[in-house]
């Protein structure tokens, strides 16, 4: 299996602070990411796929950009709608599809 | 709109078997696979398997295979997971999700499922 690993595992930051999230995998996984959302007793929502496009409907504060193994979620100008618990996940190698281990985002 | 209405939350005993219900509305069912995700807190997000909506098929993750078993309900647009065999090891929550191109674009609200005598 592809293991994807996350960092931080948690963050704290200030409003309209910009925020950002690694994701590395363990091997080449051709922009086959995707980030998530998932904030506190919510299911996990959809922000970006295939690395760097915005999902429809999401805020473009939210970009995300790689390639390889590196990979990153930017989140520009936060606001508190942002505080939330984001994953990451690989989609290029099956079985099974990956996800990173989450950050936690806080405010400061 | 696209949405994906789980069944209630499960307390079920060491060794029993509990069937989860995921119904789909807001789009063409049989276009797209569903999908089922593990959630816990030590082990993050596990893939357990989909089920082509269509035809039945269906595909586990090898660490699944045994435990979950996937069928759909094309007549009522439901896709469901039976969990089997059931230990502590097993609570969770667990989700359906709308696979689209291998990523998920829209989740359902989540089960708990506590196993516990």
């Amino acid at each position: 299996d592809i293991q994807m690993t996350q960092s931080p595992a948690s963050l704290s930051a200030s409003l309209g602070e910009t925020v950002t999230i690694e994701c590395r995998a363990s091997e080449d996984i051709y922009n086959g990411l995707a980030w998530y959302q998932q904030k506190p007793g919510k299911s996990p929502q959809l922000l970006i796929y295939n690395a760097n496009s915005l999902h429809t409907g999401v805020p473009s504060r939210f970009s995300g950009s790689g390639s390889g193994t590196q990979y990153s979620l930017k989140i520009n100008s936060l606001q508190s709608e942002d505080v939330a618990s984001y994953f990451c996940q690989q989609y290029y190698n099956y079985p099974p599809w990956t996800f990173g281990g989450g950050t936690k985002l806080e405010l400061k | 709109q696209v949405q994906l209405q789980q069944s209630g939350a499960e307390l079920a005993k060491p060794g029993s078997s509990v069937k989860i219900s995921c119904k789909a509305s807001g789009y063409t069912f049989t276009s797209y696979y569903i999908s089922w995700i593990k959630q816990t807190t030590g082990q993050g997000l596990e893939y357990i398997g989909y089920i082509n909506t269509g035809s039945g098929g269906t595909n586990y993750n090898e660490k699944f295979k045994g435990k979950a078993t996937l069928t759909v309900d094309k007549s009522s647009s439901t896709a469901f997971m039976q969990l089997s065999s059931l230990t502590p090891d097993d609570s969770a929550v667990y989700y359906c999700a709308r696979e689209h191109l291998h990523y998920f674009d829209y989740w359902g609200q989540g089960v708990m499922v506590t196993v516990s005598s």
